[in-house]
């Protein structure tokens, strides 16, 4: 049982490049989130689907781009990378909306690096 | 708005001794508070969780947090430290609209031998 699997696990950029995290689930959760980890700032929320074919931004959405074409997989898209998308970043999901268990599942993590 | 503090950036103790990490929230009704333990590069893992049932509540690995509305608290505690217990915690609150939670700065936990 994989869980929530992502890919790469990390990558350094140059600015202006674009590239995508790629994220599958294997618990056939509807709701899948991405996040960005900074040091002290806990996570903030960047998209988040409930379902196949919907999406919708979260607190820091600009400069990236989401799609969710299956249940498994929700890939985001790092258009012109800048310095201040050097992050670690977190895909999740859940079975139901997580305000209302808290239950997310996580992914290790893939560690991007804009320089 | 719903938002958590956490009070303790980092913390160091013994192992074998209680451990104690502060959560202070902002509600303006009684939230359900949740605490994520996160190990050396893995992703979050949920600890416990408070739905207004019980206000004590147990989770995994030996971990508890008590519901205190009156002080507006939620604290982690442990009564013995294992070096396993060594990661970084999060304090997380449902925010008032839509599918989303605020998490808190985290707390540091470090555990000597």
């Amino acid at each position: 049982n994989a869980g929530v699997t992502q890919t790469p696990k990390f990558r350094i950029l140059k600015i202006g490049q674009s590239m995508t995290l790629q994220c599958a689930q294997d618990m056939n959760h509807n709701y899948m989130y991405w996040y960005r980890q900074d040091p002290g700032m806990g996570l903030k929320l960047i998209y988040y689907s409930v379902g196949a074919g919907i999406t919708d931004k979260g607190e820091v959405p600009n400069g990236y781009n989401v799609s969710r074409s299956t249940t498994e997989d929700f890939p985001l898209r790092l258009e012109l990378a800048a310095p201040s998308q050097t992050s670690v970043y977190f895909c999740a999901s859940s079975r139901t909306r997580q305000d209302l268990t808290g239950e997310l599942f996580f992914g290790e993590g893939s560690r991007l690096t804009v320089l | 708005a719903q938002s958590v503090t956490q009070l303790d950036s980092h913390v160091s103790v013994s192992e074998g001794t209680p451990v104690l990490l502060r959560c202070n929230y902002s509600s303006s009704y009684s939230p359900s508070l949740f605490w994520y333990v996160q190990h050396p590069n893995k992703g979050l893992q949920l600890l416990l969780k408070y739905t207004s049932a019980a206000t004590l509540v147990k989770g995994i690995n030996g971990f508890e947090a008590e519901f205190k509305k009156s002080e507006t608290s939620f604290h982690l505690t442990k009564p013995s430290a294992h070096m396993s217990d060594a990661a970084e915690y999060f304090c997380v609150v449902p925010k008032a609209a839509g599918n989303k939670l605020t998490f808190g700065g985290g707390t540091r936990v470090l555990v000597k031998p």
